[in-house]
């Protein structure tokens, strides 16, 4: 089952900053906090991923809270083609450990 | 970044027969790739875990010899759907993990569409 609990859908205006939050308050201190999107009929796409650190980078920040029970992605100007469903997964750090996927949220930027 | 490709993208075969989709790292090495199959409007659900040089590991509930793992080098992974049926139609995804890496992302391949009429 996975570990993370996310709101099932969520709008924004395009333009504006798109804040998907995430709960993960089960997560072990050798798991990783990643995000990955989901365009329609597409595979899904590595957005960024963290331990406890903030981290950013050409596509989004990720921002952990210091008890790491939560985090936020946060799309800084979203734009149409960001309307995907956004998927946060925890994960060890052990090779061959699969990445589990919740029902994600459904982001729809509008225009 | 790193590439996955499956191939094909998408597939249509009559009920009782057998499908093979190839899931491939273009520009890494994979001891260790993944299966996952998502029907609409649900999340993607793991099959099984595909492991370069021996046997698949696969989920509860998802009958090995109906899908059939075949990882046979670094850089591919074939699933084969045998004798399928209308239930198995779905969208098939594949992703890859580059050898050695633990703390890494997993690269996905673009999803095979399989329809069985």
């Amino acid at each position: 089952d996975a570990k993370t609990t996310q709101p099932p859908s969520m709008d924004c205006a395009e333009g504006r900053a798109a804040n998907l939050p995430c709960n993960h308050s089960t997560i072990s201190g050798n798991e990783y906090v990643y995000w990955y999107r989901q365009i329609h009929s597409q595979g899904p796409q590595y957005i960024i991923h963290g331990l406890k650190n903030n981290e950013t980078n050409e596509m989004a920040s990720l921002i952990i809270t210091e008890d790491r029970k939560s985090s936020t992605l946060i799309l800084p100007h979203a734009t149409l083609r960001d309307t995907a469903v956004y998927y946060c997964i925890v994960r060890a750090d052990n090779y061959g450990q699969n990445f589990v996927f919740g029902p994600g949220t459904r982001l729809s930027v509008l225009p | 970044g790193a590439v996955v490709s499956q191939h094909p993208s998408w597939v249509i075969c009559k009920s009782g027969t057998s499908v093979k989709i190839e899931c491939r790292s273009l520009d890494f090495q994979a001891t260790t790739m993944f299966w996952y199959r998502q029907f609409p409007k649900q999340s993607l659900m793991l099959m099984a875990t595909s492991n370069e040089g021996s046997k698949a590991t696969y989920e509860q509930g998802v009958e090995k010899d109906k899908f059939l793992i075949n990882h046979a080098s670094l850089t591919l992974s074939t699933l084969t759907v045998t004798s399928a049926h209308p239930e198995d139609s779905s969208f098939y995804i594949c992703s890859a993990i580059k050898a050695g890496e633990g703390n890494t992302e997993a690269f996905f391949g673009q999803g095979t569409r399989l329809t069985v009429v």
